[in-house]
């Protein structure tokens, strides 16, 4: 069975901070994807990142940067000096690699960006 | 990535009553998924609605409790039926355009039953 763990359930920072989102997942499978959706007050999911079981190059898109770590089932989720914009609720989630595979969600990290 | 819209965008209703939720999308996807989110809680799974058949659904859900539709490529539905406070959540649908491909979701649908 598949898991996601964020162990994190509550960050406060203050603008212009970094802040790291951590995610752990279990997986018996050898190949799947992971990935980041945000979750602002508004409610609506928005998709952040999916990234490969095959690809464990680190990425960087504008502030924010995402470490995959094979060896430590790791996929943590960096924002570089924090804006307001970027309070909301982030989920890491996790897939099979194949067709029709649903996502399975960690809990959830509330992310709070103090001005 | 394709657009999704839900109807209604959120709904008080009575306990014993049903409610359809609507999920269209602006181009024909090959999967739709409906998502449960009870407040403060995580996303799960409530099934998987099949073009021309009916839903799969997860385990501890139903289909007498949450019927679903798919009569084409754009468009589902979700029904809670006989709805008690429990139900109170957030129902997100998700499509994924072709098989494999990153699954975008839908607005949501905010449910309060009293």
């Amino acid at each position: 069975a598949q898991k996601v763990t964020q162990a994190q359930t509550e960050i406060s920072v203050v603008e212009k901070e970094d802040v790291t989102l951590d995610c752990v997942y279990e997986t018996r499978d050898t190949t799947y994807y992971l990935f980041w959706y945000k979750q602002p007050p508004s409610g609506e999911l928005v998709f952040l990142i999916r990234r490969n079981s095959f690809d464990e190059q680190n990425e960087i898109s504008g502030r924010y940067s995402w470490n995959f770590q094979k060896s430590t089932s790791s996929f943590n989720f960096t924002i570089t000096a924090s804006q307001v914009v970027d309070s909301a609720v982030y989920f890491c989630a996790l897939s099979e690699f194949r067709a029709n595979s649903k996502l399975t969600f960690g809990k959830g990290i509330t992310l709070s960006v103090r001005p | 990535s394709a657009v999704i819209s839900q109807k209604p965008s959120r709904d008080i209703c009575q306990r014993g009553t049903s409610l359809t939720i609507q999920c269209q999308v602006d181009s024909q996807v090959t999967m739709m998924f409906w998502y449960r989110q009870q407040p403060g809680q995580s996303l799960t799974l409530i099934a998987t609605a099949n073009q021309g058949s009916e839903a799969t659904y997860e385990s501890g859900f139903v289909i007498d409790k949450f019927p679903i539709s798919r009569p084409n490529l754009t468009f589902s539905t979700l029904t809670v039926s006989n709805m008690s406070p429990e139900d109170s959540s957030i129902y997100l649908c998700s499509v994924e355009r072709l098989v494999g491909e990153t699954q975008y979701f839908g607005p949501g649908t905010r449910l309060l039953v009293l």
